[in-house]
């Protein structure tokens, strides 16, 4: 299966703190995306890096690419409480002309103390 | 720009039997995705199209599950019969192509079934 597995499972910080997440994937990709969920509500994209891109920054989010270590990281800095989430990475392959199809990992579940 | 719209948000139905979900993607987003997410995990894509033709169905249970795009814009997804393992969100996603050829998906709020 190409699904990433995100590590760790579950992550409790304080607020102020940085909150860390892996991704690991198994094949080649075209990009990596990181999509947040809030409890029971849809995903929403946070940040693409592309397969020849190492690091990319957007806000407090920090992403990076290891293509030889099929890994990704997703930093987030100065957490607030707001930031309480599942995030996940989904890698994309290239589909022709036919858009990315895409495979989610199993998630962090990232929890922010006030 | 409105976003991807879905219907019912929730539904409850009884083993064996059938529920169907709607789904309208951003206009012009020529694809769109139909996930299920279980409780704890992440989406599981069930089904891609392109317009209205189908790019990805390989993890579709096809004994049970069926969605069809006519005219290439809105979908709908079928259940039947439904089990009780079925229970779960199913989310709708639409994507765009950005510049470089990657894409980016935009979800809906899905649609959770719970089959008692």
């Amino acid at each position: 299966s190409q699904q990433g597995e995100e590590d760790p499972q579950a992550l409790s910080i304080q607020e102020g703190e940085n909150a860390t997440m892996n991704c690991s994937y198994k094949t080649s990709i075209n990009n990596l995306q990181w999509y947040r969920q809030n409890s029971g509500r849809g995903l929403v994209h946070l940040i693409l890096i592309r397969s020849n891109e190492r690091e990319k920054h957007s806000g407090r989010l920090r992403v990076t690419l290891d293509t030889s270590k099929k890994s990704s990281s997703l930093l987030i800095t100065a957490s607030r409480a707001a930031d309480t989430a599942s995030y996940f990475c989904a890698t994309a392959l290239r589909g022709i002309n036919t858009g990315n199809q895409f495979y989610f990992g199993t998630g962090t579940s990232l929890t922010v103390i006030p | 720009e409105a976003g991807v719209a879905q219907s019912p948000r929730y539904k409850i139905i009884e083993k064996r039997q059938s529920v169907a979900f709607w789904c309208n993607p951003i206009s012009g987003h020529a694809t769109l995705y139909w996930y299920q997410q279980i409780l704890g995990q992440g989406p599981k894509l069930l089904i891609q199209f392109q317009n209205n033709g189908v790019v990805d169905d390989s993890q579709l249970p096809k004994d049970r599950f069926s969605a069809e795009r006519l005219k290439g814009v809105d979908s709908t997804l079928k259940i039947q019969p439904a089990k009780l393992e079925d229970s779960a969100v199913y989310l709708c996603a639409s994507s765009t192509r950005l510049t470089g050829g990657s894409y980016e998906q935009y979800f809906g709020p899905g649609t959770r079934l719970t089959v008692t």
